[in-house]
């Protein structure tokens, strides 16, 4: 398996454009989790999902920022508008239960000017 | 005060030595607690887990609890350049509770 997959790698953008984040989970796991990470506050949890449903939203720092899973296999993390406080690395996990651990992919390293 | 608290260092010790990392936390409620490992540029991979009071070993790696003391620890023996990496604390309320709260994270670098 190829882990979990985030695209993309890099991004910088320009405050107020939409930035659109992507993840592709392991198979079968049933749990997928948007984080992210900063010097500042460290690693935060921003929504998770089970069974492609919302299940803790309560991370998301505002209505700029939206989560969707439309599918097993396919999550989107959007922010819109974009600002400079946004600029962080975004994790993408998913788990196929609590005692299995999160497999988290690799990071998307935002950066807004 | 954060939940959790962890010593960001930096740690750096020679090859073979013991490296010792530890959190302590305030929430009371806490009964499950891992340790991640997170290379540059990376994404945390889990090492291990433990529940309530205790120790458990994996290998090189150590992790004990003391929930009276609300403090964990992890210690890594005969430590190798490989093991350079942040090493993020993690907790959880119960095996159901799937928000994990997470320490900042010690750099660690073995020097060969």
């Amino acid at each position: 398996d190829a882990g979990v997959i985030q695209s993309p790698r890099h991004e910088v953008t320009e405050m107020g454009q939409e930035v659109t984040l992507r993840c592709k989970p392991i198979s079968g796991h049933d749990y997928l989790f948007w984080y992210r990470q900063t010097m500042m506050r460290g690693l935060e949890l921003l929504i998770y999902f089970n069974n492609n449903v919302p299940i803790d939203d309560s991370g998301m720092p505002e209505d700029r920022f939206s989560a969707k899973m439309p599918n097993a296999s396919f999550s989107t993390l959007k922010i819109q508008p974009s600002e400079p406080r946004d600029s962080a690395v975004y994790f993408c996990a998913s788990s196929s239960g609590w005692g299995a651990g999160y497999t988290f992919g690799s990071g998307t390293r935002l950066t807004v000017v | 005060q954060k939940e959790v608290e962890q010593d960001p260092g930096p740690l750096s010790v020679p090859e073979g030595a013991i490296v010792s990392l530890n959190c302590t936390y305030s929430n009371s409620a806490f009964q499950y607690f891992m340790w991640y490992r997170q290379y540059s540029r990376k994404g945390p991979e889990l090492l291990m887990y433990t529940y309530s009071s205790g120790n458990k070993e994996d290998g090189r790696f150590t992790a004990q609890v003391d929930k009276s003391s609300k403090y964990i620890s992890l210690f890594i023996r005969d430590s190798q350049p490989s093991d350079s990496a942040t090493y993020l604390c993690a907790m959880s309320r119960s095996s159901n509770d799937y928000k994990l709260s997470f320490g900042a994270g010690t750099t660690v670098t073995v020097r060969a």
